[in-house]
């Protein structure tokens, strides 16, 4: 595998489920975060994980949350989601070297809640 | 307040004809700016960066890109398109702190005639 790989590529699932969205990244890189591509919405940053901390939290709903157990994987746990929340989310590394650093982005996750 | 704004949804551009897409940004300081493509079902690539030095900037499949200060723009060119340049265009802008958003524009769709 090379790159930021993301799995599953389609989720579809009820309001009641829980499920988890995983993110790997092979690119050797110290930060990872996670991004959320709705319909005519320009992408929104939900968390990001630098040098596996969490340093910034977008107000996301408390019904994601992420996990981040080492700086090669990101997961984010989904629980009683609702429909508005059905959309494309992409997970990006980057590696922080305190001059600035390029996000590279996986292929995302297409989420459908029913 | 910080934003990108693409003033374009959605462009069709003959087969070997030139492309500029436009690119327009608020943001406090100097900032890093990025143009990813993303195809249908797919992740976001990068084409491009300015960090510093040149204002013009080279990227992949031909892409490249201007930096103007003091129109705050970061447009997109390419002399001659190609069918496989149907796709959508994300505008970026980023902080010089690195592990922060990327703050993207909404996105400009690319329609290619033959």
């Amino acid at each position: 595998e090379t790159g930021v790989t993301q799995t599953p590529r389609h989720l579809v699932m009820g309001m009641t489920n829980k499920k988890s969205l995983k993110c790997e990244q092979h690119l050797g890189h110290n930060a990872m975060y996670w991004y959320k591509q709705s319909a005519k919405k320009p992408l929104e940053l939900m968390f990001v994980y630098s040098l596996e901390e969490r340093v910034e939290n977008n107000s996301v709903p408390s019904r994601f949350s992420p996990e981040c157990p080492n700086s090669s994987h990101l997961f984010l746990h989904l629980h009683t989601l609702q429909p508005e929340d059905s959309a494309l989310y992409l997970c990006a590394s980057s590696q922080v070297t305190g001059i600035g650093d390029t996000q590279y982005f996986g292929p995302g996750t297409r989420l459908t809640v029913l | 307040a910080q934003s990108v704004t693409q003033p374009d949804i959605h462009i069709t551009v003959s087969e070997g004809a030139s492309l500029e897409l436009r690119c327009n940004y608020s943001y406090g300081a100097t900032p890093y700016l990025f143009w990813y493509v993303q195809s249908p079902g797919q992740g976001l690539q990068l084409l491009l960066k300015y960090f510093s030095g040149d204002t013009l900037v080279q990227g992949i499949k031909g892409f490249e890109a201007e930096f103007k200060r003091s129109q705050s723009s970061f447009n997109l060119r390419k002399p001659s398109v190609h069918w496989s340049d149907a796709a959508e265009y994300f505008c970026a802008v980023g902080a010089r702190q690195a592990g922060t958003a990327l703050i993207f524009g909404k996105g400009t769709t690319l329609s290619v005639s033959s």
